[in-house]
């Protein structure tokens, strides 16, 4: 069983288009994180949810908003989607320790978007 | 601001070989270090979590070192293997995250 999946793998779009990444976990951690990787390999973090709340919201565009039905899922939805966000979207998922990131991370195996 | 440097970039050696990567952080008040593992067109694995308190962690032919004070962590992997090809990440925990941009190992059969 995979322990955090995500959909699509892959996703290439055009410019000014809507498009949605979607993320789960079924490990029964309570926090969930979203990141971008570039083309440099650099991993960012942009935001991360603990029992469906934000608690984490680096400086991302507003065109991009995340969204926690539940727990164990952790959706990324991105509006007018521009060139440069084209990059890897990792999700990942943790136990809640004193800070956000204090407990082993488990990630997913990445949606690669490529935005033409 | 956290910056956290990995080196070599790139490393090749011979299977069998015992190598040392590389992690350095300029900004000591860390929870904890990990260090983690990247297959090409997959996402990451953890390896080694190393809490702010401790000096190494091991699991199997992985030893992970922590040097708060220095801003040092090393990975250690002991008699490498081709399948140990990979890109290895460290990251640092405080009130942030913050990623290295890796070592990728090539392990020559």
């Amino acid at each position: 069983d995979t322990a955090v999946s995500q959909t699509p793998k892959y996703l290439v779009t055009q410019m000014g288009n809507d498009k949605s990444i979607k993320c789960e976990q079924n490990l029964g951690h309570d926090t969930m994180y979203w990141y971008k990787q570039d083309s440099k390999k650099f991993l960012k973090i942009m935001f991360s949810y603990n029992n469906k709340e934000l608690i984490i919201n680096e400086t991302v565009p507003n065109r991009f908003s995340p969204k926690s039905p539940d727990k164990a899922h952790l959706n990324l939805h991105i509006n007018s989607l521009e060139l440069g966000d084209s990059a890897v979207y990792f999700c990942a998922s943790s136990q809640l320790g004193e800070s956000a990131y204090q407990e082993t991370q488990y990630f997913g195996p990445g949606t690669r978007l490529l935005v033409l | 601001k956290q910056e956290v440097t990995q080196i070599p970039a790139a490393l090749s050696v011979p299977e069998g070989e015992n190598l040392v990567l590389n992690c350095s952080f300029t900004d000591s008040a860390i929870y904890n270090l990990q260090w983690f593992r990247q297959d090409p067109g997959k996402g990451l694995t953890s390896l080694l979590l190393i809490q702010s308190s401790q000096r190494e962690q091991t699991s199997g032919r992985l030893n992970a070192s922590l040097d708060k004070s220095s801003g040092r962590s090393t990975l250690y992997i002991a008699a490498s293997q081709p399948g140990d090809s990979a890109t290895y990440l460290c990251a640092v925990s405080g009130h942030k995250f913050y990623f290295g941009s890796g070592t990728k190992l090539n392990v020559k059969p």
